[in-house]
Order: structure tokens, then sequence, then C-alpha cells
């Protein structure tokens, strides 16, 4: 089974702060996601990769950057943080190709953030 | 610009009977809708899918319909049990867009004993 490991289950951070979060999957996957879950507003997408050094704006990339320095690890960068940016962060893998587009997303544990 | 809503925040259902979560969506390009479930503290986890190109999908307990010209899609679980409560979230993927995935504001399903 693909594995999508994020680095931290919770986390507290003070306004202003640079972050990072951390997310690793381990079947070798081009295709790599950030979301981040909100009530009644479900799961938006932030940045997504398509390789290694490639990153795509989504929906909501204010306030945000990304990193994919390595295949196997895309990372979320919160500039400064903001209380905005309390939400439920969540990473999520694919493989390359439109024959898998029916199968969905591997998306890892989620990581609590909450900046007060 | 929300293409894929879910309207209905909750919905309740006794055990063993239907539970039906409805979907909506507007872009008429979207060639896959995913249906997810999710428990608190945990990521979400892959369910069922259909193809544009069907108008249903069966997996045991859990069956997609699609209706293309309605532009609504519905998951039914049936029997419902007690361990299926949790969030479920609609997504939808088109190939223009590369297939990323966008999702509905999900419904939280409570299965009552």
């Amino acid at each position: 089974d693909v594995k999508v490991t994020q680095s931290s289950r919770y986390l507290v951070k003070r306004t202003g702060e640079k972050v990072f979060l951390e997310c690793v999957q381990d079947m070798d996957h081009e295709n790599m996601f950030w979301y981040r879950q909100d009530p009644g507003l479900g799961l938006r997408l932030i940045y997504f990769s398509y390789d290694v050094k490639m990153k795509e704006k989504g929906d909501i990339p204010e306030g945000y950057s990304v990193s994919r320095e390595k295949k196997e690890r895309f990372s979320l960068i919160l500039e400064s943080a903001s209380t905005n940016q309390t939400s439920m962060y969540l990473c999520a893998s694919r493989p390359p190709g439109q024959g898998t587009f029916g199968y969905g997303y591997t998306f890892g544990s989620g990581t609590r953030l909450t900046v007060v | 610009d929300q293409q894929v809503k879910q309207n209905s925040p909750s919905l309740s259902v006794q055990e063993g009977r239907i539970s039906i979560l409805n979907c909506d969506y507007t872009n008429s390009m979207f060639d896959y809708f995913l249906w997810y479930k999710k428990y608190p503290a945990e990521g979400p986890t892959f369910l069922i899918s259909i193809s544009s190109i069907k108008d249903k999908n069966e997996d045991g307990r859990f069956t997609v319909f699609l209706n293309k010209s309605a532009k609504h899609l519905s998951l039914h679980i049936v029997p419902s049990q007690p361990g299926d409560s949790a969030v479920y979230f609609c997504a939808a993927s088109a190939n223009y867009q590369g297939g990323k995935l966008i999702f509905g504001q999900g419904t939280e399903l409570s299965v009552k004993p």
C-alpha cells in the first residue's frame, strides 16, 4: 500500500512564524498535492506538483509556498503564519497518467495546525 | 465558484437502513467522480469512483449513481452500519485540468444503532 506520511499530527505556532509542513510518500509518485480542510468548505487545493521542482498554484495559494526538491517529499511553507491559516492540512499523492484519475489520491493523516 | 456541491451538511440514518448522500456539480467536462470517507483526525480514504461514461458503479454495500443530464451523483450505502459514521466527500476530476480533484463541502453521516 502507498504510504503518505505527514511529519506532525498537531502543531501550534505563533502569528508571524515561518512554518514548514512536511509530506513524504514511498511509492515513487510524480503527483503530490496540498489541501486544507475547513468546516463547511470541504477540501481546498493550495498547491500541487507534477514532478520534482515543478509546482502549480491551486485555488487558495495566497500566504503559502511549496518546495519539491526530491520526488518523495513535498513541503508546504507558511511564510508568515496568520490566525486564518489555522486548519487541517492534508497531503496527497497519486501516480501520473489519465488512467489513474479514477483511483483518486492517497492522503496522509493530516496536520492540525493552530496559529495563536 | 463551487464546482462540486454537497448541500446537506449532515445526515442521520438508522442502522440497517439505506443512506443516500447527494452531490451536484457544474462542470460538464468532469471525467471522473469519486467518493472519499473521512474519520476525525485521519486523512480521507478513497471509497468508490465512477467514470463519466457510466451511470452506475457498485462495490459491495456501496453504489454510486451518476445522472449527467442533471449533473448529479449519489452514493447509496445499503445496509448502513454504525462504522459507516464519518464525513463523506464527493470529488470530481477533469482530464483537461490534469486530473486534479475538486471536492465538495462534505456530508457528515451518522448511523445510529
